[in-house]
C-alpha cells in the first residue's frame, strides 16, 4: 500500500512561475514531511520539512503547505528557475529517521 | 565538509552471490540509514543505525542486514543475491536523528545478472 503519493509524474512549468507540487498520504500517524530535490547520478537533496503542528513553512522561494485534514501537502516554488529541473520526492515520517517516499514529481522549468 | 561517501558506485553480481556495500557520512554525524530505489517500488527504507545500535528497520528480508562502526561508516550485507536486489542502494547520514533531514550519499548501483 502506498503510504504517500505524488500523483503527478511530472510538471512543466514557464520560468518565473509558480510550480506546485503535490502530494497526499494515508497515515495520520506521519508527524513530519519532508520535500527532497534529486538531480540525475546524485543523491536526494533535502529541501524543506513541516511538523504536522504546523500548515505553513517558507524557505526562500520555497513554501510547503500542510492539510491535515485533507491529508495532502503540497510544494509551491516562486519563482521557478531553470535550475530548479528535477526529481522531487515528498516523504514522510512517523519514527524519525524512517521515512516513507512517494515516487516523484518531474519539474521541468523552462527557460 | 565532506559529503557521505559510498563505495564501490558500481557493481554487478550474479544471483546466489552475496554483497557488501560501504558508507562514509559526514564528520560528526552519528545516524547512517540506508535505502533502496527501484523503477517499481520508488525509495525504500532498510534500515537505520545510531551509535552502532540498529534504531529502525524497513520490511526487507533477513538477507538484507546492516552494520555500523565505532566511527560512525557503516555497510550493508545482501546474501544469496535476486535479480530483483538489483537496485541503486543510498546511504544517507545525520546528526543525530529524528527530524529526517538527511544527506544523501551518490548511491551504490547494484545490478544482479
Amino acid at each position: 500500500d502506498q503510504q504517500v503519493k505524488q500523483n503527478s509524474p511530472s510538471l512543466s512549468v514557464q520560468e518565473g512561475r509558480i510550480s506546485i507540487l503535490n502530494c497526499d498520504y494515508t497515515n495520520s500517524m506521519f508527524d513530519y514531511f519532508l520535500w527532497y530535490k534529486k538531480y540525475p547520478a546524485e543523491g536526494p537533496t533535502f529541501l524543506i520539512s513541516i511538523s504536522s503542528i504546523k500548515d505553513k513553512n517558507e524557505d526562500g522561494r520555497f513554501t510547503v503547505f500542510l492539510n491535515k485534514s485533507a491529508k495532502h501537502l503540497s510544494l509551491h516554488i516562486v519563482p521557478s528557475q531553470p535550475g530548479d529541473s528535477a526529481v522531487y520526492f515528498c516523504a514522510a515520517s512517523e519514527y524519525g529517521n524512517k521515512l516513507v517516499f512517494g515516487a516523484g514529481t518531474i519539474l521541468r522549468v523552462k527557460s | 565538509k565532506a559529503g557521505v561517501t559510498q563505495t564501490p558506485r558500481y557493481l554487478i553480481k550474479t544471483r546466489g552471490q552475496q554483497v557488501t556495500l560501504s558508507c562514509s557520512p559526514i564528520s560528526g554525524h552519528r545516524s547512517v540509514s540506508w535505502y533502496q530505489q527501484t523503477p517499481g517500488q520508488g525509495l525504500q527504507f532498510l534500515f537505520e543505525y545510531f551509535s552502532e545500535t540498529q534504531r529502525n528497520k524497513g520490511n526487507f528480508p533477513g538477507r538484507f542486514s546492516g552494520r555500523q562502526f565505532s566511527n560512525s561508516r557503516s555497510e550493508m550485507n545482501v546474501s544469496t543475491l535476486e535479480l530483483g536486489d538489483s537496485a541503486l542502494y543510498l546511504c544517507a547520514s545525520s546528526f543525530s536523528g529524528g527530524s529526517g533531514e538527511l544527506f544523501f550519499g551518490e548511491g551504490s548501483r547494484l545490478t544482479v545478472l
